[in-house]
């Protein structure tokens, strides 16, 4: 198995700016989790989904971040407008079931200039 | 607040010296935990977990120990190496209703770093 694919591996863009961030979890997984990891709050879960169902969405820092999972085998995570403190790297994680371990692609950088 | 905190934010050993990491969590319903490795440029990567109802499990060269009394987790390494420099995440997860309930929690990590 390729293991959770995370595109792109890096992202630069302008403030104001749309960003779109994708995952496809690994096959057969019926939970979909997107992080942000910064230096200052660490590993911090924005949204969660249960067969493509998003089930918690109270970590999503405002409305200018939206997270779709049109499908098992892909989900995004939308930015809009993009702004400065919005720079981190953002994990997608998936698991076969609640009670089992995640597991995290490489992630996105991303630098909002 | 319902978080997982660690002691020791760095850790420095020597190549072949046991490492020992440090995590107290506060969420007394929480009945998994993880251990996570994190290195540069990468994803956490699983490393070995442990459900409430067992106080100590083994893997390839790395103990859990989990006293659920104090509410405190620890990672052991044994004869660690350079390639076991990382940061390393303990995480919980929620079982009870609430916030944290099916979602897992992660600390602010330790630093670790073996020299040669």
């Amino acid at each position: 198995d390729a293991g959770v694919i995370q595109s792109p591996r890096h992202e630069v863009t302008e403030m104001g700016q749309e960003v779109t961030l994708r995952c496809k979890p690994i096959s057969g997984h019926d939970y979909l989790f997107w992080y942000r990891q910064t230096m200052m709050r660490g590993l911090e879960l924005l949204i969660y989904f249960n067969n493509n169902v998003p089930i918690d969405d109270s970590g999503m820092p405002e409305d200018r971040f939206s997270a779709k999972m049109p499908n098992a085998s892909f989900s995004t995570l939308k930015i809009q407008p993009s702004e400065p403190r919005d720079s981190a790297v953002y994990f997608c994680a998936s698991s076969p079931n609640r009670g089992h371990g995640y597991t995290f692609g490489s992630g996105t950088r991303l630098t909002v200039v | 607040g319902e978080s997982v905190g660690l002691h020791l934010p760095t850790l420095s050993v020597q190549e072949g010296d046991n490492s020992i990491i440090n995590c107290a969590y506060s969420n007394s319903a929480s009945d998994y935990f993880i251990w996570y490795k994190q290195e540069s440029g990468k994803g956490p990567q699983f490393i070995i977990d442990i459900r409430s109802n067992m106080d100590k499990r083994q893997g390839q060269r790395v103990t859990v120990l989990l006293n659920k009394t104090v509410k405190h987790l620890s990672l052991q390494i044994a004869a660690t190496q350079p390639g076991d420099s990382a940061v390393y995440f303990c995480a919980e997860f929620g079982n009870a209703g609430g916030t944290s309930y099916g979602k897992l929690t992660f600390g602010q990590g330790t630093i670790l770093t073996v020299h040669p």
